[in-house]
């Protein structure tokens, strides 16, 4: 089952904050984000391992509710590089399947 | 560290012809490599698994007899779609795991390779 993200699309001024989720209907071992450039392959941002465990790289953290099985990706004080569409990742034995994706556009 | 390598990027064929798709992870061994799908505007569609020295699997509705992947190697993995059509023009993208083990397993992604079938 593919985790759900939310919003689809975000529109920011650089400068604002943004907050992605990632919702899954079966239990949540790993989670997984990317971001995705136009016409790029994913890049890996960071991963997940425990519940309630957080971190973050620069002004983008995420987080992770095992009980909810959610996670949080959050976009602080927005730069331009920051644009592309954002992808979690759960892991279900070996395999790695992606959300729907929510994409992000930051404008001057 | 960890470059995963897509050869071709981008490819033009006549429907019919077979195309074949190589993915490389450049400086470590990847015993799994995945193959993906992505359509515009849409997210990444996990094709098969490719484990080397043995058959993928493939994931439901995939068919492996259009499909072709091959893991002759601890860094090799390639796909050939066998008799392209119009519908199979997409975005494939393969990618490659770290052996680091169980759920922290990272997967780095090659540069994708554009198909178009015309």
């Amino acid at each position: 089952q593919q985790p759900v993200q939310s919003p689809q699309a975000v529109i920011l001024r650089e400068g604002e904050d943004a907050v992605i989720n990632c919702s899954s209907s079966k239990a949540l071992y790993s989670v997984h984000w990317y971001r995705q450039k136009h016409g790029e392959a994913p890049v890996f941002l960071m991963i997940l391992l425990k519940g309630g465990e957080q971190k973050g790289h620069d002004k983008i953290s995420a987080s992770f509710n095992e009980k909810k099985q959610q996670s949080s990706l959050y976009l602080t004080a927005s730069q331009l590089s920051y644009s592309g569409t954002y992808f979690c990742g759960t892991r279900h034995t070996d395999k790695l399947i992606f959300g729907t994706g929510t994409r992000l556009q930051v404008f001057p | 560290g960890a470059v995963v390598s897509q050869h071709p990027s981008w490819v033009i064929c006549k429907s019919g012809t077979s195309v074949k798709i190589e993915c490389r992870s450049l400086d470590f061994q990847a015993t799994t490599m995945f193959w993906y799908r992505q359509f515009p505007k849409q997210s990444l569609m996990l094709m098969a698994t490719s484990n080397e020295g043995s058959k993928a699997t493939y994931e439901q509705g995939v068919e492996k007899d259009k499909f072709l992947i091959n893991h002759a190697s601890l860094t090799l993995s390639t796909l050939t779609v066998t008799s392209a059509h119009p519908e199979d023009s997409s975005f494939y993208i393969c990618s490659a795991q770290t052996p680091a083990g169980g759920s922290t397993d990272t997967q780095y992604f090659g540069p994708g390779t554009r198909l178009t079938v015309l």
